[in-house]
């Protein structure tokens, strides 16, 4: 079964402390793989996409990147305003539609 | 900026009632989907469209359809609401089939 697994469930932060999100994925032949961010009660934002092992992606604070079957989401020093759930996806099988995580809520505190 | 507009950001709907959710996309993206969103289950993608009149079920289409009349616009139908269709419902779009989705703000739909 095509699938993607994000890890942990939830993630609690002080302000400044770094850490990653995890998203494995387990369909063969990877075709790309995004990562959103989602506020509470708002649609998924668009943060980044990653086609090739090795390849990294930056945005203020954070980092994508990928190896073969798994992707990491790279927060460096949070802050509040940074707190959401974070989704990864990736293509089905068959090509046809998105397979989305079930995401990783972060909560950064002051 | 690709935009994505859904017709309203919160419904309430009774038993029963055919229910209509429209979204639009400005950036000419031939493909189009709807999902919902519900706690501890994530997206679930229930019908997508890669052209105008053109659709194909996704994993949860049961008691939903869809119309795709125009490329910019996609509209999800519940044909007869039920209180199980509670949900925040979410529009999106892409330029290719598996490419990145740019998704509406959704519509937290209540049926009592």
């Amino acid at each position: 079964e095509d699938q993607v697994t994000q890890s942990p469930e939830a993630l609690r932060l002080q302000e400044g402390e770094s850490s990653s999100l995890n998203c494995s994925y387990t369909v063969s032949g990877l075709r790309g793989l995004f990562w959103y961010r989602q506020d509470p009660g708002k649609g998924p934002e668009f943060l980044f996409t990653l086609y090739s092992a090795g390849e990294e992606k930056e945005k203020e604070r954070l980092k994508a990147t990928l190896t073969k079957k798994e992707s990491f989401l790279h927060i460096t020093a949070p802050k509040p305003e940074d707190s959401a759930t974070y989704l990864c996806a990736g293509p089905n099988q068959a090509g046809t539609a998105l397979i989305f995580g079930k995401g990783t809520t972060l909560s950064v505190s002051s | 900026d690709v935009k994505v507009t859904q017709s309203s950001r919160y419904l309430v709907k009774r038993t029963g009632e055919k229910v209509f959710l429209e979204c639009v996309q400005d950036m000419d993206h031939e493909n189009m989907f709807w999902y919902r969103q519900d706690p501890g289950l994530g997206l679930r993608l229930i019908y997508f469209s890669y052209d105008v009149k053109m659709k194909e079920k996704g994993d949860i289409p049961e008691g939903y359809s869809v119309s795709r009349e125009k490329k910019e616009r996609f509209s999800l139908i519940l044909e007869s609401a039920s209180t199980n269709q509670t949900s925040m419902y979410l529009c999106a779009s892409s330029k290719t089939r598996e490419g990145e989705q740019y998704f509406g703000p959704g519509t937290r739909l209540t049926v009592t």
